[in-house]
């Protein structure tokens, strides 16, 4: 069984730029959850998508976005980056239904120069 | 009062022996408890989920739920050097969504 998968794995930007990270859930999930990660602030919920739905959303700036496809695959946007978004983004995969495991990619590492 | 509290240590133990790490929450409706584990430089790798009052045991590992005082725990019978790692503890406090609120997490290091 496949596990969640994560692209890229890792990525370098520039202050001002926009970076687009992807998450394919386990094969039957249809909730992707996504969190930053820093070791300052230690794990963050950013957003919870399930069928193609924003369900929850974390407490950050507008700059931060996302979306899931009908497929469940879900993508993240970070526009105009920041030196402090420099994290570890972490997807999440789960069947959206209450009481279910949930299950982390590898991640993709994020550092803005 | 921070959501979800651990110790952050570090805890550490003798080989062979019992690790015991604790967790208390603030919400008391939280519904689902969920106990990671991170390597560093690794993503967190579920080891137990726990949402009924009790002990819940998968191998060497046991959760322990106690609702009336908002405690969850992780035992680990028979620690191995393997399991030195960064414990994270994880609460969902509403059905009808997957948000995980975390803890600091706890550093394990087990001593051989």
């Amino acid at each position: 069984k496949a596990g969640v998968t994560q692209t890229p794995r890792y990525l370098i930007k520039t202050r001002g730029q926009q970076v687009t990270l992807s998450c394919s859930p386990i094969s039957g999930h249809r909730s992707v959850s996504w969190y930053q990660q820093t070791p300052g602030q230690g794990l963050q919920f950013l957003f919870e998508y399930f069928s193609e739905t924003q369900r929850n959303k974390g407490n950050f700036p507008g700059r931060f976005s996302g979306r899931q496809f009908s497929n469940s695959r879900s993508e993240m946007n970070v526009s105009t980056l920041e030196l402090g978004d420099s994290a570890l983004y972490l997807c999440a995969s789960s069947s959206g239904t209450s009481r279910n495991t949930i299950y982390f990619g590898e991640g993709s590492w994020l550092t803005v120069v | 009062q921070k959501e979800v509290e651990q110790n952050s240590g570090p805890l550490s133990v003798p080989e062979g022996a019992i690790a015991s790490l604790n967790c208390t929450y603030s919400d008391r409706g939280s519904q689902s408890f969920f106990w990671y584990r991170q390597y560093s430089g690794k993503s967190p790798e579920l080891i137990m989920f726990i949402y009924s009052n009790g002990d819940k045991e998968d191998g060497r590992f046991t959760a322990q739920l106690n609702k009336a005082s908002q405690y969850v725990s992780l035992l680990i019978r028979d620690s191995q050097p393997s399991d030195s790692a960064t414990y994270l503890c994880a609460v969902i406090s509403n059905f009808g969504n997957e948000k995980l609120t975390f803890g600091t997490g706890t550093r394990l290091t087990i001593i051989p």
